[in-house]
């Protein structure tokens, strides 16, 4: 049974670039969500996706943005990078409104 | 707000030595309770759901409680293998989605 995966798993970026981090749910499940993981912080979220449309933001600005494929996919864009994006983001998938998320390896961001 | 609180933010203690970790929580109503291990670069990894006061979950050496308005990790006889960030995160009624909430963690060392 595969689980939740990520690519990449690191990126280097400069800032005013823009980035896109791909992400498969766990088999069977439907929803993906996004959270950005600062050093020694906890996961914040920025935002879930079900039935290929964005359900709820966090905190994030518009720069911040993604999508979801049929197959469940899940993509997320970062324009105009900055410093302070540099972090561990996280791809969480569980299906409908089953509370519990499967997280994935996540992709290492930093930005120079 | 809803919110939520681990301490210690760091233990360390002896491979065997007993201990117990805390999140405290604030939320409008709770949907669920949710501990997760991460190590170091890696995504979370799901490990208990609790949903109401009272409620008490096993796996191996760790066992998690609520109440209504905190849970407790205990882990006991830990080994080195155990050496970890655990984070504690909430889900609110409410809301648009199943986002979850977390706490900052408590980064775990057991000694050999």
């Amino acid at each position: 049974d595969a689980g939740v995966t990520q690519s990449p798993t690191h990126l280097i970026k400069t800032r005013g670039q823009q980035v896109t981090l791909r992400c498969s749910p766990k088999s069977g499940h439907d929803t993906v969500s996004w959270y950005q993981q600062a050093l020694g912080q906890g996961p914040q979220f920025i935002f879930q996706y079900y039935e290929e449309e964005e359900r709820q933001r966090g905190n994030f600005p518009d720069r911040f943005s993604g999508h979801q494929f049929p197959n469940y996919s899940s993509e997320l864009n970062v324009n105009a990078l900055w410093l302070g994006d540099s972090a561990l983001y996280l791809c969480a998938s569980s299906y409908r409104g089953q509370e519990t998320q499967y997280f994935g390896p996540g992709t290492r961001l930093l930005v120079l | 707000e809803d919110q939520v609180t681990q301490s210690p933010e760091a233990l360390r203690l002896q491979e065997g030595e007993s201990s117990s970790l805390n999140c405290s929580y604030t939320v409008s109503g709770l949907r669920g309770l949710f501990w997760y291990r991460q190590d170091p670069g890696k995504g979370p990894e799901f490990l208990f759901t609790l949903y109401s006061a009272g409620e008490e979950k096993e796996k191996e050496r760790l066992k998690a409680t609520l109440t209504k308005k905190e849970s407790f990790l205990h882990i006991t006889a830990p080994k080195p293998e155990d050496s970890a960030t655990y984070l504690c995160a909430v889900q609110a009624y409410g809301g648009a989605t199943n986002k979850l909430i977390f706490g900052t963690g408590t980064l775990l060392a057991v000694q050999p």
